[in-house]
């Protein structure tokens, strides 16, 4: 059961724009939610994220935006650079037993062309 | 900082064989640490979840006989794969988290492939 969903298993964006990165989730107990950027061979980054008592959180060029109601989730990077090139995995917190597991999402492959 | 490494960063080794892997948090102290394993084009899978000083909580379906974690200090869990076979050929990764803070800081990974 995958409780945390990235749809578009890949995105193609053209230097410069705006690159919009997509997850939903299905547990509504949820209620911290991040997002971590993955090179080949390498541990995921943490970027950004939101406490599900916000709609939207913003850092540089990246912004997560929260749709509670929708159980949606957004990444938006603008404008999009090469070295953005990378997997992203949307993940979702939620207490349990004292401890904050993370279930994370199958990732999206962001290509940035240039 | 937030720094975490994984020693090896590769490890090749015959089946049958034990393999430990370690995880590190280097500038700072990590009461809680996790395992993952990533297996191709397919998502972070936690394994288990290991406190300082306290046995580890291992997820459904993952063996804590087959896979040892220790959490003997604040800076430093290992992972045991024992009587390592092909099928446990995988990324593994940890992650550790400071404090009460959500934020889980990734080590770069171990890749381990058995023969």
């Amino acid at each position: 059961d995958q409780q945390v969903k990235q749809n578009s298993p890949s995105l193609s964006v053209q230097e410069g724009r705006i690159s919009i990165l997509n997850c939903d989730y299905t547990n509504s107990m949820f209620d911290y939610f991040l997002w971590y950027k993955k090179y080949p061979a390498e541990g995921p980054t943490f970027l950004i994220s939101i406490s599900s008592i916000k709609d939207k959180n913003e850092d540089g060029r990246f912004t997560v935006f929260l749709n509670k109601s929708a159980k949606h989730l957004s990444l938006h990077i603008v404008p999009s650079q090469p070295g953005d090139s990378a997997v992203y995995f949307c993940a979702a917190s939620a207490s349990k037993g004292g401890y904050q597991k993370v279930t994370f999402g199958t990732g999206t492959k962001l290509q940035v062309i240039p | 900082g937030a720094v975490v490494s994984q020693h090896p960063s590769r490890v090749i080794c015959k089946s049958g064989t034990s393999v430990k892997i370690e995880c590190r948090s280097l500038d700072f102290q990590a009461t809680t640490m996790f395992w993952y394993r990533q297996f191709p084009k397919k998502s972070l899978m936690l394994m288990a979840t290991s406190n300082e000083g306290s046995k580890a909580t291992y997820e459904q379906g993952v063996e804590k006989d087959k896979f040892l974690i220790n959490h003997a200090s604040l800076t430093l869990s290992t992972l045991t794969v024992t009587s390592a076979h092909p099928e446990d050929s995988s990324f593994y990764i940890c992650s550790a988290k400071k404090g009460a803070q959500e934020t889980q800081y990734f080590g770069p990974g171990t890749r381990l492939l058995v023969l």
